[in-house]
């Protein structure tokens, strides 16, 4: 157990909609990252926060945001759903911005 | 393009034998990571590598990060079917700080 946690676990909805994925980091950490996982694209970086702030963005489409709430949870929305959208969600905590991270257990999104 | 080249894709082998998982690049990284995934789990950072040329143990795991930061490889010892999993290898950009990823390797393990 990494200590950082995600829901929902799992998450089937249709092309169009909106979904939110939320993420706990470890306790301590400040910093949040976002991760997609799929088949073809392997593991691909989305977007970090820090402390609240947006510190570093990846391959993030304009159609996902996130952010970092005071108490240090993060949250992802995903808006105007693909099919290709479908994969595995991953976030993961550090102390610091550029330390090891620690990744949670995903959040897997099915789009139908 | 990968930034971050891991071979081979896919190893079957059998219970006992040893293995070399290698994650190339052509840029420097600051520090190199290794993590291990299980399937619909996320990925476990096994090590950390700073220093160019730094070699570290983990039971029958053995991580080397080459001379000039730019590859590393993994060596397991007598693999056991827990082993089997995807190994990710994971570089940090020296400008930028981000984490890179490599596509994986999948490992399995037969008893």
């Amino acid at each position: 157990d990494s200590g950082v946690t995600q829901t929902p676990k799992h998450l089937i909805t249709a092309t169009g909609q909106r979904v939110t994925l939320r993420c706990s980091p470890r306790s301590g950490d400040l910093s949040v990252y976002w991760y997609q996982q799929s088949l073809d694209q392997g593991l691909q970086f989305l977007i970090q926060y820090y402390n609240g702030e947006e510190r570093a963005k990846g391959n993030i489409l304009e159609r996902f945001s996130a952010q970092q709430f005071p108490d240090l949870h993060s949250e992802l929305n995903l808006s105007s759903l693909e099919l290709g959208d479908s994969a595995l969600y991953f976030c993961a905590s550090s102390v610091l911005t550029g330390g090891e991270q620690y990744f949670g257990p995903g959040t897997r999104l099915t789009v139908t | 393009t990968q930034l971050l080249e891991q071979s081979p894709q896919f190893l079957s082998i059998q219970e006992g034998e040893n293995l070399t998982v290698y994650c190339n690049s052509s840029s420097v990284f600051s520090s190199l990571q290794w993590y291990r995934q299980e399937p619909g789990e996320g990925p476990v950072l096994l090590v950390t590598v700073v220093t160019g040329g730094e070699v570290k143990k983990l039971k029958r795991l053995t991580f080397q990060f080459g001379d000039a930061r730019k590859d590393s490889s993994l060596h397991i010892t007598a693999a056991q079917p827990g082993d089997t999993g995807l190994y990710l290898c994971a570089g940090r950009q020296e400008y930028g700080n981000k984490l890179v990823f490599g596509a994986g390797t999948i490992l399995r393990v037969k008893s």
